[in-house]
């Protein structure tokens, strides 16, 4: 059964810092990774994908993917209030159309 | 561009009866993908339709079964509906796997 696994929260920041995100994976064969942000009541809307081991930058989110730790993060600098919400990472491990989401973490970042 | 589309987004049906949902794919996306989302079980996979053709399957019933068109169109049919399947159902759609899949809104289904 492959998993991903995120700690479900709630992750709670200060406006202005660092939110960290963490994900671990089962299968050592998975070569695509996604983080999507979802707010309540609304669907998935997807906000980094990563491929390759190492960082990736989009603004104020950094993907983080080690694939020898099996190990995704996402990092969220200056964190705003509107960033508050549940963030889901999804893995693909057949290079198919199948993800395999996790619970999802929520965060609240605090004003 | 226009995104993924989704109709209708709220439905609410009674056990036993059937229900077809319908999902538009953005321009130029060949690819669609079926997603369960409950409070409980979170997003769990459906299946997946690559140019008419379903490439992967979830661990669902039979009950549930989809197809898609030759425009990309999508469409998702649950049979002798019950009260577990009440949940938001989602599509994503992709110009093909593995690249990014971007959501549609969803279909809220409450079974009564």
């Amino acid at each position: 059964q492959k998993e991903v696994e995120q700690n479900s929260g709630p992750l709670s920041v200060p406006e202005g810092a660092i939110a960290s995100l963490n994900c671990t994976y089962s299968d050592r064969g998975s070569q695509s990774f996604f983080w999507y942000r979802q707010y309540s009541g609304k669907s998935p809307e997807l906000i980094m994908s990563i491929y390759s081991n190492g960082d990736k930058e989009d603004g104020r989110f950094t993907a983080q993917l080690n694939k020898a730790s099996q190990y995704v993060s996402l990092l969220i600098r200056d964190s705003q209030p509107s960033d508050s919400a549940t963030y889901l990472c999804a893995v693909n491990y057949n290079q198919g159309g199948k993800l395999i989401f996790g619970q999802g973490t929520e965060l609240s970042v605090k004003p | 561009k226009a995104g993924v589309t989704q109709t209708p987004r709220y439905l609410i049906k009674t056990r036993g009866q059937q229900v077809t949902l319908s999902c538009s794919p953005i321009s130029g996306h060949r690819s669609v993908s079926w997603y369960q989302q409950t409070p409980g079980q979170g997003l769990q996979f459906l299946f997946e339709y690559f140019s008419e053709t379903q490439r992967n399957k979830g661990n669902f019933p039979g009950r549930f079964s989809g197809r898609q068109f030759s425009n990309s169109r999508s469409e998702m049919n649950v049979s002798t509906l019950e009260l577990g399947d009440s949940a938001l159902y989602l599509c994503a759609s992709s110009y093909g796997p593995p690249t990014e899949q971007y959501f549609g809104p969803g279909t809220r289904l409450t079974v009564t």
